[in-house]
């Protein structure tokens, strides 16, 4: 079946403007996770669903960044006045469930410049 | 808070042997996730341990020690394609989520004829 994808896969906005990141996870996987990857930096967590609901909020930077689920599926990402350290590629995994073995499957990232 | 390290970059030759170590010190520990990362590429996952010892899938194996704060990562028969980032990750049942991973910084592999 299809993987993780995410939309747009490349995008340019200017310093202070809101984007919108999405992620549609595998078919039938519960958990989804949002992580952020700078430029010689390591993925950074930001938020994972389980279902609709979001256990853990605390690896979002700033409250300028939410995120949402509906529907157990599609996610969104939206940052709000974006600013320039914003600038990277930010990825989505799901996986079956949460916790133990289950391996989370990366989607090709959004790569995310602020200008 | 936690911390992963791991190096930066090493290099191998292929038809080789290569172990990538990793330590972590974590307030909590359940699960340590190995991941490899092309140029451009999502991470693709490779291995998983929770407990102590060596977990074997073809010409890649992962090590664990608890009690130690460490893993490594073995890969044999190298291969041309192998060259990519290795990346360690660690489910803190306390931080990070209760499931999202703590990445380091990963380990540039390069292999030369």
């Amino acid at each position: 079946g299809a993987g993780v994808s995410q939309s747009p896969s490349n995008k340019v906005t200017e310093k202070g403007k809101d984007v919108e990141l999405r992620c549609d996870p595998i078919s039938g996987h519960t958990a989804l996770y949002w992580y952020r990857q700078s430029l010689g930096q390591g993925l950074e967590f930001l938020i994972y669903f389980q279902g609709n609901s979001a256990p853990d909020k605390s690896g979002l930077p700033s409250d300028r960044f939410s995120a949402e689920r509906t529907g157990g599926s599609v996610s969104t990402l939206t940052i709000q006045r974006t600013q320039q350290e914003d600038s990277a590629v930010y990825l989505c995994a799901s996986s079956l469930t949460a916790g133990g073995p289950n391996e989370q499957f990366f989607g090709p990232g959004t790569r995310l410049t602020v200008l | 808070g936690q911390n992963i390290d791991q190096p930066t970059e090493m290099t191998a030759t292929e038809g080789a042997i290569v172990q990538i170590n990793c330590t972590y010190q974590t307030s909590g520990f359940n699960g340590l996730f190995w991941y490899q990362q092309h140029a451009g590429e999502a991470p693709t996952f490779l291995s998983y341990n929770v407990l102590d010892g060596l977990e074997e899938k073809g010409r890649f194996s992962s090590f664990l020690s608890r009690s130690k704060g460490y893993s490594y990562l073995l890969l044999k028969e190298l291969q041309m394609k192998d060259s990519a980032s290795y990346l360690c990750a660690v489910r803190d049942r306390w931080g990070g989520g209760a499931d999202g991973l703590t990445f380091g910084k990963g380990t540039h592999l390069i292999i030369q004829p």
